[in-house]
């Protein structure tokens, strides 16, 4: 069974601050990893996913995350955060055994940028 | 290029109603997933298709039907609708059905119960 835990439901930065959203995950095997976004009254969009490649990913909007096995870690951040940046944020994980590829969200950080 | 349509975008339905809601993947996409997402909450996994054959089901109960066609677009059918299923349903869909790959997400349909 595969999960995910999203520390902090919401996080305000100031505007050009650093951007750090949390993601631990838990995996009876291997997972992939990815972050979504969902502006208001829209769907989820792909930031960016981890597939066993490199540990460092790196995404659309100037976001990246590092897959850290040790740490059960898959923290999101971007430099310098911008208004546009403000969102919710989902980290989610899937299973890399065919037959259980249903993505399995955390419950989102909402990111709040201060002006 | 179109991505992942979903129809009716809003729907406001009573309950003991049963409500029938639409996907169209991304042109040369076969996996069709769909999800439930409670205000306030993460998307829940309901179904996955792939090759119009059911591949995965989440923790719901058999109100909750679906189905995908030869051109790859999916129905989501629920029937004795409750409060609870009030909720944003959203249909992603994957070139293929194993769990590297990316789903794309369309903007849901928001279905209020009255």
């Amino acid at each position: 069974a595969q999960s995910v835990t999203q520390l902090g439901s919401h996080v305000s930065v100031s505007e050009g601050a650093l951007v750090l959203l949390r993601c631990n995950y838990s995996s009876s095997v291997p997972p992939y990893l990815f972050w979504y976004v969902q502006y208001p009254n829209q769907g989820l969009q792909l930031l960016l996913k981890y597939t066993s490649a490199a540990t460092l990913v790196k995404g659309i909007n100037g976001f990246e995350a590092e897959f850290k096995k040790s740490e059960t870690s898959f923290h999101l951040t971007k430099p310098s955060a911008h208004m546009s940046d403000a969102a919710e944020y989902f980290c989610a994980v899937s299973a890399t055994n065919f037959g259980n590829e249903k993505l399995t969200f955390g419950t989102g950080t909402r990111l709040t940028i201060i002006p | 290029d179109a991505g992942v349509t979903q129809s009716p975008t809003h729907l406001i339905k009573t309950r003991g109603q049963h409500v029938t809601l639409r996907c169209s993947p991304i042109s040369g996409h076969k996996s069709v997933s769909w999800y439930q997402q409670v205000l306030g909450q993460g998307p829940q996994f309901i179904f996955q298709y792939y090759e119009k054959e059911e591949r995965g089901r989440g923790n719901f109960p058999d109100r909750f039907s679906a189905r995908q066609f030869p051109n790859y677009s999916s129905e989501l059918n629920v029937n004795a609708l409750l409060l609870g299923d009030s909720a944003l349903y959203l249909c992603a869909s994957s070139f293929r059905q194993y769990g590297n790959q990316p789903q794309h997400f369309g903007d849901g349909t928001r279905l209020s119960i009255l």
